[in-house]
């Protein structure tokens, strides 16, 4: 099956640094990837969407300027947490769709990264 | 939206069968079923398409009703590994399918021995 890595597992920074989350498809090619944050307990909340070589596109309320996405090839996306604060303590997941038509629109999820703010 | 999934918990013993239903207030188009453990990243189980279903496991099958807006997951003759939540996906509309998943808030299963 598909397989998307993402990097790091786990983070924990003090207030006022930045995080850098990669996520990678290892075995097929990703037009467009997702983020999404969940609290503890809670479901999984689409953050946005990365499409390779453009602009993200984010979901309502959240700020583009503090998590700063970047689509750079067809097989890496990165979710920069830009000066962080404690209630930006979360558990991040990345998913990444097929690009091929037979993929049916399936996505893959990463392990997520579980980032701690001091 | 998000989808509305019931129950938000069942409790089974190993063996035992369960249903897990998720509906929407808009069209659905879609409906992607996954299974989280403790900690862990969501595992894809299957897809449901417009016009079908699509079955993804020996004893975890879904069906899909489109005019009524819903979903339900079948799991029969429940082993302890199916324990999890398990979330429904709706989305993905777009006719480029390149939308997000919104997700409901997921039903508790703990299965026991």
């Amino acid at each position: 099956g598909a397989v998307v890595s993402q990097h790091p597992s786990r983070v924990i920074c003090k207030s006022g640094t930045s995080v850098k989350i990669e996520c990678r498809s290892l075995d097929f090619q990703a037009t467009t990837m997702f983020w999404y944050r969940q609290f503890p307990k809670k479901s999984l909340m689409l953050m946005a969407t990365s499409n390779e070589g453009s602009k993200a596109t984010y979901e309502q309320g959240v700020e583009k300027d503090k998590f700063l996405i970047n689509h750079a090839s067809l097989t890496l996306s990165t979710l920069t947490v830009t000066s962080a604060h404690p209630e930006d303590s979360s558990f991040y997941i990345c998913s990444a769709r097929e690009r091929t038509v037979l993929a049916k629109n399936i996505q893959y999820f990463g392990a997520g990264t579980r980032l701690s703010v001091l | 939206q998000q989808p509305v999934q019931s129950p938000q918990a069942v409790i089974l013993r190993e063996g035992e069968d369960a249903v897990i239903n998720c509906s929407s207030s808009k069209a659905l188009y879609s409906v992607h079923w996954y299974r989280q453990k403790h900690g862990e990243a969501p595992v894809f189980l299957m897809i449901l398409l417009k016009g079908g279903e699509q079955k993804g496991h020996d004893k975890i099958s879904a069906s899909f009703n489109e005019k009524k807006q819903q979903s339900s997951l079948y799991l029969t003759a429940s082993q302890l590994s199916y324990s999890g939540t398990y979330f429904c996906g709706t989305g993905g509309d777009s006719g480029g399918g390149a939308d997000g998943l919104t997700f409901g808030k997921g039903t508790h299963l703990i299965i026991q021995p």
